[in-house]
């Protein structure tokens, strides 16, 4: 199975703040990566999905990228709304994984 | 507007079954690949199997072969996901999702909570 490493666990950060989380997964999975935002009681919510296109609807300051083993999610200037947990998902197998979740908190 | 719609939330005992319902409604449901995901309390993300309905065909994750069942109903659009062997482990909130083709998961149901406990 493919293991997906995300960092770092938690992160402290302050509106108007540039973030970034980074994905490691333990072989490659091209670009099938999806990045998730969950916020407590509530189902994930897709932001990005093939790395680095932008579900529709959601806000530009977020963008991924990276290929094969490395990625990355930024979020360019916080937002209030964005102070949630962030999962790192591959679908490149037939078996699917999760990052262990990044939880974005108010500094 | 696609809508994932799941069962009610589910009290069981330590060794019993549950199954818990997924049904789509104001869309495509059979081309589309459909998964389980369960969270624990306080815990992350955890991928339990899936099936594209037209084929049929399911796959799990190695933790839960052999405990875990995924089918889906093409006729009213629901799939289920039924687990066995019930512990106090399996207290969580378990989830369906719908892929868009490559596109990842945006479609998930409102999550359905087991509680297993004597």
């Amino acid at each position: 199975d493919i293991q997906m490493t995300q960092s770092p666990s938690t992160l402290s950060a302050s509106v108007g703040d540039r973030v970034t989380i980074t994905c490691r997964a333990s072989q490659s999975v091209s670009s099938w990566l999806a990045w998730y935002q969950q916020k407590p009681g509530k189902a994930p919510k897709l932001l990005i999905y093939k790395a680095s296109s932008l579900e529709s609807g959601v806000p530009s300051r977020f963008s991924g990228s990276g290929s094969g083993t490395e990625f990355t999610l930024t979020i360019s200037s916080l937002q209030p709304d964005d102070f949630a947990t962030y999962y790192c998902q591959q679908y490149n197998s037939y078996s699917i994984t999760f990052g262990q979740g990044t939880r974005l908190e108010i500094k | 507007q696609v809508q994932l719609v799941q069962s009610g939330a589910e009290v069981k005992k330590p060794g019993s079954s549950v199954k818990v319902s997924c049904k789509a409604s104001g869309g495509t449901f059979s081309s589309y690949a459909i998964i389980w995901v369960r969270q624990a309390p306080g815990q992350g993300l955890e991928w339990m199997g899936g099936i594209i309905p037209i084929f049929a065909t399911a796959n799990y994750a190695q933790k839960f072969q052999g405990r875990v069942t995924i089918t889906a109903d093409k006729s009213t659009s629901t799939a289920y996901m039924e687990l066995s062997s019930l512990r106090s482990e399996d207290t969580a909130v378990y989830y369906c999702a719908r892929e868009t083709t490559g596109r990842g998961y945006s479609l998930w149901g409102q999550g359905t909570l087991v509680t297993v406990s004597s």
